[in-house]
């Protein structure tokens, strides 16, 4: 089965620190995506990437940042984690329309 | 810009009852469009999709078919169970906005019943 691998299902942190969340994809996808999910807004954008080291804006970059230095793996990084970043982060991949392979989720909790 | 609307929840039905999920969208090209479904405590999984006009996807006794006249995509089963409850998402792609990423709705929760 393909698949997408989130490394952490359920972190805390505290205010202040410094977070990555890992993702690893094993299908040779050129693009890989950042969202994160809240309740009642549904998924939201934060930042995609179509190549390695290459990486575009989504919707809500603001306080986040990524890494990606091999195909295969695509890092989410909060440099300094706040309260309203509490939420669940989805990581995906796909393969132009062939649809988004999704990870099973991280949800941080930053007190 | 593209934008993808879907029915507001949650919906709660019986077991066996008929559902249906309305979708509709906006889009600069010609679309592929998408259902997924997540699963209490998981992440999502693609359901089904559709490539162009008048195409039927289906799959888990789920179906949509891609109304480019109307700009819909209706998720539709004949006889829900307790294990369909989960949040569904309707999504495009969009190739023709030279974007990679898929446009998606809020999500509808469906509750079913015993």
């Amino acid at each position: 089965d393909v698949k997408v691998t989130q490394s952490s299902r359920y972190l805390v942190k505290r205010t202040g620190e410094k977070v990555f969340l890992e993702c690893v994809q094993d299908m040779d996808h050129e693009n890989m995506f950042w969202y994160r999910q809240d309740p009642g807004l549904g998924l939201r954008l934060i930042y995609f990437s179509y190549d390695v080291k290459m990486k575009e804006k989504g919707d809500i970059p603001e306080g986040y940042s990524v890494s990606r230095e091999k195909k295969e793996r695509f890092s989410l990084i909060l440099e300094s984690a706040s309260t309203n970043q509490t939420s669940m982060y989805l990581c995906a991949s796909s393969l132009s329309d062939r649809g988004v392979v999704f990870g099973e989720g991280s949800r941080l909790t930053v007190l | 810009g593209n934008s993808v609307t879907q029915m507001e929840g949650p919906v709660t039905l019986s077991e066996e009852a008929f559902l249906t999920i309305n979708c509709t969208y906006t889009a600069t090209g010609y679309p592929s469009l998408f259902w997924y479904v997540q699963y209490p405590g998981e992440g999502l999984q693609l359901l089904l999709k559709a490539t162009k006009a008048d195409d039927k996807g289906s799959n888990k006794g789920f179906e949509a078919t891609y109304r480019k006249e109307t700009t819909s995509f209706h998720l539709e089963k004949g006889s829900v169970q307790v294990s369909d409850s989960a949040v569904y998402f309707c999504a495009l792609y969009d190739s023709g906005a030279g974007s990679y990423q898929l446009t998606f709705g809020k999500g509808t929760k469906l509750s079913v019943i015993p």
